[in-house]
């Protein structure tokens, strides 16, 4: 079962914020987000257990929802170098199953 | 430095052949994955393995196949029965299974 990640795009102007969602019909036990730049590996940014945390990474930050299967990740500030492709994965159950990767989230950020 | 490492960087199938894609990993680390990359898609899993001499397979494995003889290594074979091959392949490696995931830089892979 696949997250739903939204937008699937978004421009931004450097300085501006933005909010990116991924949603799950299961029960999760985790969810991680990665980004990705053209043609790089993703890179870790952050993981959030439930329990309705919320974590911070410098100006991008990020809130789990557990009772509606729902995180989102916050860009504040944004800065060129956030440009990429977000993805979400979840967990589902105890844990000790793979993440399942959203299809991502393509933010461009512009001057 | 720890890292993941995967070879080629760019390979190139024929009609009918079978190829390898090499991942090996230095950061001691039990379980490994493939992922599958195509435009839109996300991520999708095609094996993993969260420890030595034992694998999974995930979502998409059909046309795919693993072996984790070592610790280190996770080679994972393209058939000819994958009609679809043409994708970037990428290779991540985590302590157990529910821990941030390292990825390698990918391997492109298109048909001749």
């Amino acid at each position: 079962q696949q997250p739903v990640q939204s937008p699937q795009a978004v421009i931004l102007r450097e300085g501006e914020d933005a909010v990116i969602n991924c949603s799950s019909s299961k029960a999760l036990y985790s969810v991680h987000w990665y980004r990705q730049k053209h043609g790089e590996a993703p890179v870790f940014l952050m993981i959030l257990l439930k329990g309705g945390e919320q974590k911070g990474h410098d100006k991008i930050s990020a809130s789990f929802n557990e009772k509606k299967q729902q995180s989102s990740l916050y860009l504040t500030a944004s800065q060129l170098s956030y440009s990429g492709t977000y993805f979400c994965g979840t967990v589902r159950n105890s844990g000790n199953t793979p993440l399942v990767f959203g299809k991502g989230t393509r933010l461009s950020v512009i001057a | 430095d720890g890292g993941i490492t995967q070879s080629p960087k760019y390979l190139f199938r024929k009609e009918g052949q079978n190829v390898t894609l090499s991942c090996e990993q230095n950061l001691n680390h039990d379980a490994m994955y493939w992922y599958r990359q195509d435009p839109g898609q996300g991520l999708r899993l095609i094996y993993y393995s969260q420890i030595v001499n034992d694998f999974q397979k995930g979502d998409i494995a059909e046309g795919y196949s693993v072996s984790r003889e070592k610790k280190e290594s996770f080679p994972l074979t393209v058939t000819s029965a994958q009609k679809n091959p043409t994708a970037f392949y990428l290779c991540a490696s985590s302590i157990p299974t529910n821990q941030p995931q390292h990825f390698g830089d990918g391997t492109r892979l298109s048909i001749l």
